[in-house]
């Protein structure tokens, strides 16, 4: 298996345009989270899918966030419209209940 | 404040010294794992641990949870430059649905040659 697999693993982009932050799971793991990571604030979660059902969003930080996960192999994390202060390491995960976490190599967002 | 504490935050030391990381909480947990995160990448799983007083070592890791399962120790035994990173503990607090972790803040450890 190739782990998890985020794209893009850079992206530059202007305050106000729509950002498009891609996972692939590992196959058979039920559990996905999207976490977001900066100096100041650590690692935060932002969501958390199970058998590809939101299950708690209330990491989200504004209506600006948004996330799905149409099927087991796939999800996204939307920022509609971004701003600078969503610049950050966004990291996706998944694993297979009781076991650890499996993260992606992250996404670093850049909004000028 | 942080559900899990760790200390210290921020670790600088010479190549061949031993250290401790700390990871403490006043809320029990069924398990208690440990990553180490590098440059540019995701976290990576180290070690779970989940009986009170459980103590696991992987080479020169050695890692401890607390009898009462609210807090553990991360000891590593003459580091290596190649131990630099960001440690993060993360807890499963009892009770949580699914398979839902809380980390804690880091200790980011530096190795000098």
């Amino acid at each position: 298996d190739a782990g998890v697999i985020q794209s893009p693993r850079h992206e530059v982009t202007e305050m106000g345009q729509e950002v498009t932050l891609r996972c692939k799971p590992i196959s058979g793991h039920n559990s996905l989270f999207w976490y977001r990571q900066t100096m100041m604030r650590g690692l935060e979660l932002l969501i958390y899918f199970n058998n590809n059902v939101p299950i708690d969003d209330s990491g989200m930080p504004e209506d600006r966030f948004s996330a799905k996960m149409p099927n087991a192999s796939f999800s996204t994390l939307k920022i509609q419209p971004s701003e600078p202060r969503d610049s950050a390491v966004y990291f996706c995960a998944s694993s297979s209940a009781p076991g650890g976490y499996t993260f992606g190599s992250g996404t670093r967002l850049t909004v000028v | 404040t942080q559900l899990l504490e760790q200390s210290p935050q921020f670790l600088s030391i010479q190549e061949g010294e031993n250290l401790t990381v700390y990871c403490n909480s006043s809320s029990v947990f069924s398990s208690l794992q440990w990553y180490r995160q590098e440059p540019g990448e995701g976290p990576v799983l180290l070690v779970t641990v989940v009986t009170g007083g459980e103590v696991k070592k992987l080479k020169r890791l050695t890692f401890q949870f607390g009898d009462a399962r609210k807090d553990s120790s991360l000891h590593i035994t003459a580091a290596q430059p190649g131990d630099t990173g960001l440690y993060l503990c993360a807890g499963a607090l009892r009770g949580n649905a699914g398979n839902m972790l809380t980390f804690g803040g880091g200790t980011r450890l530096m190795v000098k040659p």
